[in-house]
């Protein structure tokens, strides 16, 4: 067990809807990063945030925004939701007390989105 | 652009037989090198990590990787292959805040590892 939530663990919907996952890092942990796991992408970096603060963007859609709060739990909104959306996605957290880590990720056990 | 590579998509390895997972990298300046490893819909594990020092790393499982500057590699080993150590092994590199990119971890394309008997 990694320490890191991840809820709902499943989520099924329709094109054109939204949804909402959410993530609980571990405890003490500052920044809360999300991933997405496709078999056409493979693991694609989305955004991180560090202390309520967004500190990288990767190849993350227009559609899709995120956001932590000040109890450190992050969310992650998808909108407009087409098939290619399905995707397994990550929240991974990591013992960044100050502005530069050289540790690792510890990762949650994902949150499988399918777009019917 | 900071990157991996591994260049093969799947290892097939008998039990008991050494297992070598190959990873290349290319970063500017110091890399920080990891290995992960994602069971059937699981999430990643962490294996093991290179920030500085010895070029030999051993990780958890039984596992090691040797960092070798020359020919910027990182590959993971074993010395004797499990069955149970079949799975997705992923290599990745940090980018660092220092050029902006906020300690993410980049991925390789991961690499399918089948131990059979």
């Amino acid at each position: 067990d990694s320490g890191v939530t991840q809820t709902p663990k499943h989520l099924i919907t329709a094109t054109g809807q939204r949804v909402t996952l959410r993530c609980s890092p571990r405890s003490g942990d500052l920044s809360v990063y999300w991933y997405q796991q496709s078999l056409d992408q493979g693991l694609q970096f989305l955004i991180q945030y560090y202390n309520g603060e967004e500190r990288a963007k990767g190849n993350i859609l227009e559609r899709f925004s995120a956001q932590q709060f000040p109890d450190l739990h992050s969310e992650l909104n998808l909108s407009s939701l087409e098939l290619g959306d399905s995707a397994l996605y990550f929240c991974a957290s990591s013992v960044a007390r100050d502005r530069v880590s050289t540790g690792e990720l510890f990762f949650g056990e994902g949150s499988r989105l399918t777009v019917l | 652009a900071q990157s991996v590579a591994q260049p093969e998509d799947q290892v097939n390895v008998a039990e008991g037989n050494p297992l070598t997972v190959k990873c290349t990298y290319s970063v500017s300046g110091n890399p920080y090198l990891f290995w992960y490893v994602q069971y059937p819909n699981r999430g990643l594990q962490f294996l093991l990590k290179y920030i500085t020092g010895d070029n030999l790393v051993k990780g958890s499982y039984g596992f090691e990787a040797e960092f070798n500057k020359s020919q910027t590699s990182f590959h993971l080993k074993k010395p004797s292959a499990l069955v149970s150590d079949s799975a997705l092994y992923f290599c990745a590199v940090r980018v660092s805040i220092l050029t902006g990119g906020g300690n993410k971890l980049t991925f390789g394309t991961g690499t399918q590892l089948k131990v059979e008997l």
